[in-house]
């Protein structure tokens, strides 16, 4: 059974810095794009960043470039996110995500397969 | 960025009634369109990919249709557990975006 789940999440002070983790079962992590998806409060939801293959390829979304970083271990089937200079718009559930998708001649398609079950990451002094 | 807007954002049905929500996205992304299931405190659920894909398991009273700008998640028959909040989702470029949700309520 394909299987994420995340740790890490808490309540910490604005400026201040915290590390999520995600640990995966049933598949490894080396051969997929690996994601951090969040949904602030009563909102919607919001892409962070993804990895593939252990840190050879990333992507950030625009306001978490420069303050957060993901990395991975395939050797644990892991996967992080190192948050620092939080800010209280980053209060949100974070979510760990595997996506699944392809290129072709008409562009590429992707889409979250399987998704934890959150953590909670309240900036706020 | 491109963006999806959807509508309505909120929908008020019975069990058995057939509804459609839309999603338009502000630049043609072909067929590279997701549809999520979500219910309160609980993480989405991916019912459908590639605009009309079903997911394995998903019953068949939900399917999609479109491709370009306008899209469409359609449920055939409301059945109580179908009383949640969707979101449709394009990952053709990045940053991957979703629509704001729709929430359908009894």
């Amino acid at each position: 059974e394909v299987k994420v789940v995340e740790s890490g999440g808490g309540l910490v002070q604005p400026g201040g810095s915290l590390r999520l983790s995600c640990a995966a079962s049933g598949f490894t992590i080396s051969g997929y794009w690996m994601n951090w998806v969040r949904q602030a409060p009563e909102k919607g939801l919001e892409w962070v960043a993804n990895i593939y293959s252990g840190g050879s390829q990333k992507n950030y979304v625009d306001f978490v470039k420069g303050r957060f970083t993901i990395s991975g271990d395939n050797a644990k089937d892991s996967l992080y996110l190192e948050m620092n200079s939080l800010r209280a718009e980053d209060t949100a559930v974070y979510y760990c995500a595997r996506s699944l998708g392809y290129c072709s001649g008409g562009g590429c398609s992707n889409w979250f397969d399987s998704w934890g079950q959150g953590t909670l990451v309240t900036v706020s002094s | 960025a491109i963006q999806l807007t959807q509508s309505p954002s909120s929908l008020s049905a019975s069990v058995g009634d057939r509804v459609t929500i839309t999603c338009r996205a502000s630049q043609g992304i072909s067929s590279a369109l997701a549809w999520y299931q979500q219910k309160p405190g609980i993480a989405p659920k991916l019912l459908i990919h590639d605009a009309s894909t079903l997911e394995s398991g998903v019953p068949s009273r939900f399917s999609g249709s479109g491709s370009g700008t306008d899209f469409t998640l359609t449920i055939s028959s409301l059945q109580p557990e179908d009383f949640s909040t969707y979101y449709c989702q394009q990952f053709t470029t990045y940053p991957p975006t979703f629509g704001q949700g729709t929430k359908l309520e009894i």
